[in-house]
């Protein structure tokens, strides 16, 4: 167990529907990323925050965006959601900004029908 | 759920014996190399880390070696289990404030009794 906490586990929704997806970063991490793994793209750098505020940002969609709350937990937002965004989506933490030690979660896994 | 479904170079390794992970990274500014393994509907493991000021570092049962010159990284498992078999992923990161990781393609491990 990472101490990296994501909810939901499983997702099934429509196309066009919208979802948020929630990490708990381990206890005193600072950091966390989000990384999307679909089955032809691998692992893909979405989005990091540091302590509240964006940090880095990948190749994250204009139609996704994330936030980073006062007690360190994230929520990744997808909206208007297409059949090719149905992927793992994993939250990652860290205590540091330059932390080379990022603990995954287990993912959610997103199917858009 | 299930690992990845990507065509992923597959290496066979018999149960006792040495394996040899290799992987190519791109960014001869990165400050760090990580391996991590993914077993099937789980999220990235972190294994061993390397600065890049360093050639080799090991852990148990794991040596991650790094040619700075070719830009290659790999990772040695010795004795390798049955429960070694996963998708191994190399990844590499910045220094500074803003440290996301870039993952290779991954490697699936089969180990066979």
């Amino acid at each position: 167990d990472s101490g990296v906490t994501q909810t939901p586990k499983h997702l099934i929704t429509a196309t066009g529907q919208r979802v948020t997806l929630r990490c708990s970063p381990r206890s005193g991490d600072l950091s966390v990323y989000w990384y999307q793994q679909s089955l032809d793209q691998g692992l893909q750098f979405l989005i990091q925050y540091y302590n509240g505020e964006e940090r880095a940002k990948g190749n994250i969609l204009e139609r996704f965006s994330a936030q980073q709350f006062p007690d360190l937990h994230s929520e990744l937002n997808l909206s208007s959601l297409e059949l090719g965004d149905s992927a793992l989506y994993f939250c990652a933490s860290s205590p540091r900004q330059g932390s080379s030690e990022a603990f995954f979660g287990q993912g959610t896994r997103l199917t858009v029908v | 759920g299930e690992s990845v479904g990507l065509h992923l170079p597959t290496l066979s390794v018999q149960e006792g014996d040495n394996s040899i992970i290799n992987c190519a990274y791109s960014n001869s500014a990165s400050d760090y190399f990580i391996w991590y393994k993914q077993e099937s509907g789980k999220g990235p493991q972190f294994i061993i880390d390397i600065r890049s000021n360093m050639d080799k570092r090991q852990g148990q049962r794991v040596t991650v070696l790094l040619n700075k010159t070719v830009k290659h990284l790999s990772l040695q498992i010795a004795a390798t289990q049955p429960g070694d078999s996963a998708v191994y992923f190399c990844a590499e990161g910045g220094a500074g404030t803003a440290s996301k990781l870039t993952f290779g393609t991954g490697t699936r491990l089969q180990v066979t009794l």
